[in-house]
């Protein structure tokens, strides 16, 4: 158990539908990272939040959008919805800012099937 | 930019065999490199990880990683496979300045009996 805790574990919705995705982070760790993980790209970053501030932006579309907010949980919101956004949605945190050598520790995921 | 290639999508071994996955990275300034493990249906647990400390990095269950800067890899190895080892591996890199980590495909590991 590494800490970091995602709800739902599963979501199963429609296209054109938004969700939200919910992670808490590790006790003590400021930084919570998005990742998506599909058959065709792979594991890809998606965005970082540290202590409540937006740090660093990957490959995260238009649709997609993130916050962190005081208590130090994050939501990803997913809206308008397309059958190709099915994937395993990981959240991740880690101490500090996310300095390179800082590891990351990751939630179960919530796995999301658009219809 | 930042990139990992992991050769090889699919690896299987018999038990008690050497277990070797590979994983080449590219940087542009001195690398951070991480192995991570994820079992079936779970998220991903940290094996071990390189931070410009020693080149022989050891981690969590038997597994092992080298660096090396010349060839640009950072090899996983674990010198007896055991059933429980059966799962996907991801080399992922993060440079310095950059908080994101780049992962490679991942390659799955088959443990014969």
């Amino acid at each position: 158990d590494s800490g970091v805790t995602q709800t739902p574990k599963h979501l199963i919705t429609a296209t054109g539908q938004r969700v939200t995705l919910r992670c808490s982070p590790r006790s003590g760790d400021l930084s919570v990272y998005w990742y998506q993980q599909s058959l065709d790209q792979g594991l890809q970053f998606l965005i970082q939040y540290y202590n409540g501030e937006e740090r660093a932006k990957g490959n995260i579309l238009e649709r997609f959008s993130a916050q962190q907010f005081p208590d130090l949980h994050s939501e990803l919101n997913l809206s308008s919805l397309e059958l190709g956004d099915s994937a395993l949605y990981f959240c991740a945190s880690s101490v500090g800012m996310g300095q390179g050598y800082n590891e990351q520790f990751f939630g179960p995921g919530t796995r999301l099937t658009v219809l | 930019a930042q990139s990992v290639t992991q050769l090889g999508s699919h690896v299987s071994v018999s038990e008690g065999a050497l277990v070797l996955l590979r994983c080449n990275y590219s940087s542009s300034v001195p690398p951070y490199l991480f192995w991570y493990v994820q079992y079936p249906n779970q998220g991903l647990q940290l094996l071990l990880k390189y931070t410009s400390a020693a080149t022989l990095v050891k981690g969590i269950n038997g597994f092992e990683a080298e660096f090396k800067k010349s060839e640009t890899s950072f090899h996983l190895t674990k010198p007896s496979a055991h059933m429980s080892d059966a799962a996907e591996y991801f080399c992922a890199v993060s440079e310095g300045s950059n908080y994101k980590l780049t992962f490679g495909k991942g390659t799955l590991l088959t443990v014969n009996p």
